[in-house]
């Protein structure tokens, strides 16, 4: 059973725009999220982490938004770049350090 | 550093045949990890190595699925005997801590015919 899931296969976002990335889980127990990007042909990339203590993480274009009562996570990129297409997975960690991945989003930021 | 490297890129063989994809972790780092990628799962995450130590191997799918790690610098996942249902994209990434980010190799993408 999928603990960790990201229910858009695909999004399509105009270069410029705002790209929301979004991931639900269903164990409480996780206290470590992680967006991971994959290029074709490539091994994923780690991009930005959230604790759980913590609802925001921003480096740069990438902002990481926890929901804890909701467990949801969002990656918001602003301004989109065509250069952000990819596939974005979203990890999660448990306390017993047992890491779950999610399907993947495959963002295709249009020019 | 090179990063992870594994081996080969891409795998061809026959049901029934054993397969052994390779993996070189970045130097220093003492977690490796052994993940299989499929459309309609994922990524997950079928065993992990400390220091050289099988960790934790509750991922791998069955008795037919193997993993080693002889030293510090390199890992071998094998299935044997393999079956169509194996074919996916399999990665080895490493990491310097377990509650640090891990590097990712390119992949091996296996295909059982």
């Amino acid at each position: 059973d999928q603990q960790v899931k990201q229910n858009s296969p695909s999004l399509s976002v105009q270069e410029g725009r705002i790209s929301i990335l979004n991931c639900d889980y269903t164990n409480s127990m996780f206290d470590y999220f992680l967006w991971y990007k994959k290029y074709p042909a490539e091994g994923p990339t780690f991009l930005i982490s959230i604790s759980s203590i913590k609802d925001k993480n921003e480096d740069g274009r990438f902002t990481v938004f926890l929901n804890k009562s909701a467990k949801h996570l969002s990656l918001h990129i602003v301004p989109s770049q065509p250069g952000d297409s990819a596939v974005y997975f979203c990890a999660a960690r448990n306390t017993g350090n047992q890491f779950y991945f999610g399907t993947g989003t495959s963002l295709t930021v249009i020019p | 550093d090179a990063g992870v490297i594994q081996s080969p890129r891409h795998e061809v063989t026959e049901m029934g045949q054993e397969v052994t994809l390779r993996c070189k972790p970045i130097s220093g780092h003492d977690y490796l990890f052994w993940y299989r990628q499929t459309m309609m799962r994922g990524l997950e995450l079928l065993i992990y190595f400390n220091n050289n130590v099988p960790i934790d191997d509750s991922g791998m799918p069955e008795d037919r699925f193997s993993a080693k790690m002889p030293n510090a610098s390199f890992s071998n996942l094998k299935i044997q005997p393999s079956e169509p249902r194996d074919s996916a994209v399999y990665f080895c990434a490493s990491s310097l801590q377990l509650y640090t980010e891990a590097f990712f190799g390119q992949g091996t993408r296996l295909t059982v015919v």
